[in-house]
């Protein structure tokens, strides 16, 4: 079955530290893989898809398919990154397109 | 600018009640999707609908049904709502050749007591 695990519901960092937000997925096949992001008081949106190997916002998300992970990783935290994470592989048939969504995680940047 | 939006942001219905929530999305996507938002269990899939008056079954259909009778809206009705169907509900919609790029409404908060 196709399946994303989130470790962590919590990760707490002080400003400046680097931040790590894993992400694991059980997937056959090549899926896709998105980060979404849902800061207070706003909508949910996608953060960065690894197809455009692009960086937003500082966050960078490496995909190792040998130990099928999608890490979003920044090297420096900033309190405005303070949200909820979601990891979001997509496996999808014709057009669909269905994201399967992590737990999500909580980043908590301490001033 | 891109718009999906929500009759409601917060609910509150009796169990038993039946219950509409609607989804309106102005940028002609065809795709749209339901979900609902739980802490812990993140979002998990109800229904989609890919065109008009067609309808799939998400991750947890039961007890959910819905309706897509123009492109632009897709509702999502509790035929009669339970207490565990407290939640948030989001609607989010996307273009068939960018269908992974989903635009998510505010969502709903809705309370059965």
């Amino acid at each position: 079955a196709q399946r994303v695990t989130q470790p962590e519901k919590l990760l707490s960092v002080f400003k400046g530290a680097p931040v790590e937000l894993k992400c694991n997925y059980s997937y056959s096949g090549s899926p896709e893989l998105f980060w979404y992001v849902q800061y207070s008081r706003q909508r949910l949106q996608l953060l960065l898809r690894h197809i455009s190997r692009e960086s937003i916002k500082g966050f960078t998300a490496d995909l190792n398919k040998g130990e099928t992970s999608f890490h979003l990783k920044k090297p420096f935290a900033q309190e405005e990154d303070s949200a909820m994470y979601y990891c979001a592989p997509s496996h999808g048939s014709g057009n669909t397109g269905k994201l399967i969504f992590g737990q999500g995680t909580t980043l908590q940047v301490k001033p | 600018d891109v718009k999906v939006t929500q009759s409601s942001r917060y609910l509150v219905k009796r169990t038993g009640e039946k219950v509409f929530l609607e989804c309106v999305q102005d940028m002609d996507h065809e795709n749209m999707f339901w979900y609902r938002q739980d802490p812990g269990l993140g979002l998990r899939l109800i229904y989609f609908s890919y065109d008009v008056k067609m309808k799939e079954k998400g991750d947890i259909p039961e007890g959910y049904s819905v309706s897509r009778e123009k492109k632009e809206r897709f509702s999502l009705i509790l035929e009669s709502a339970s207490t565990n169907q407290t939640s948030m509900y989001l609607c989010a919609s996307s273009l068939r050749v960018n269908y992974n790029e989903q635009f998510f409404g505010p969502g709903t908060r809705l309370t059965v007591l």
